[in-house]
């Protein structure tokens, strides 16, 4: 079985800040690493995944996740957030085999100030 | 195209009462996902369907959850003698399933109010 931690359940920062939220994830078997994102009054989208091959992945508006297998972590960085990322961000992972079903983490309420 | 579509988006009943949540997936889209966001928590798996069956069914809390997908397109969530616990945004993904991975795509959920 996963599990996956979010160790932040808001997350209030300046506009135009840096941003990290940090996300820990527990598994016996290989799996997928994915940030979701849903928007205010809106349903959950992809942000970025991680399957192979190179441990930093992007996302086209600018957050970056790096994975660490060592540290089991897969954090979430923005250098520089606007108004518009206000949202919950969640962390998920999925066996590789199998049903893909994805375990996520409780959630970080993001939370952009002027 | 379209998207993944649930209804209703959103449910109020009454403790006891049973009730039916419907999704339909992007067309072509095989696999088949429920899950269940309770207030403050994020998404816990409750059933995947490969084509009609339930290929894993172990997210189910107990036996008053039901789902079915007769025909390998609309699902519906049936929930027996609901209870006040049930209270949540029921979510549902639909994916491909053509290769090693297949991105889940959620419909914008069903918030069911058990008073």
């Amino acid at each position: 079985a996963q599990s996956v931690t979010q160790l932040d359940s808001q997350v209030p920062v300046f506009e135009e800040a840096p941003v990290e939220l940090r996300c820990n994830y527990s598994s016996s078997v290989s799996v997928y690493l994915f940030w979701y994102v849903q928007y205010p009054n809106q349903g959950l989208q992809l942000l970025l995944k991680y399957l192979s091959g190179s441990t930093l992945v992007e996302s086209i508006n600018g957050f970056e996740a790096e994975f660490n297998k060592s540290q089991t972590s897969f954090h979430l960085r923005k250098p520089s957030v606007h108004i518009s990322d206000t949202a919950e961000y969640f962390c998920a992972v999925s066996e590789v085999q199998g049903a893909q079903k994805l375990v996520f983490g409780q959630g970080t309420r993001l939370t952009i100030n002027p | 195209g379209a998207g993944v579509s649930q209804t209703p988006s959103n449910k109020v009943t009454e403790k006891g009462k049973y009730v039916e949540l419907r999704c339909d997936p992007i067309s072509g889209h095989t696999a088949l996902y429920w899950y269940r966001q309770s207030l403050g928590q994020g998404p816990e798996f409750l059933i995947y369907f490969q084509g009609t069956g339930a290929a894993d069914d172990s997210g189910l809390p107990n036996d008053r959850f039901f789902a079915v997908r007769p025909e390998g397109s609309v699902s519906t969530l049936k929930i027996q003698r609901t209870e006040r616990g049930d209270s949540a945004v029921y979510l549902c993904a639909s994916s491909p399933r053509v290769g090693s991975y297949n991105e889940q795509f959620f419909g914008p959920g069903t918030r069911l109010t058990v008073l």
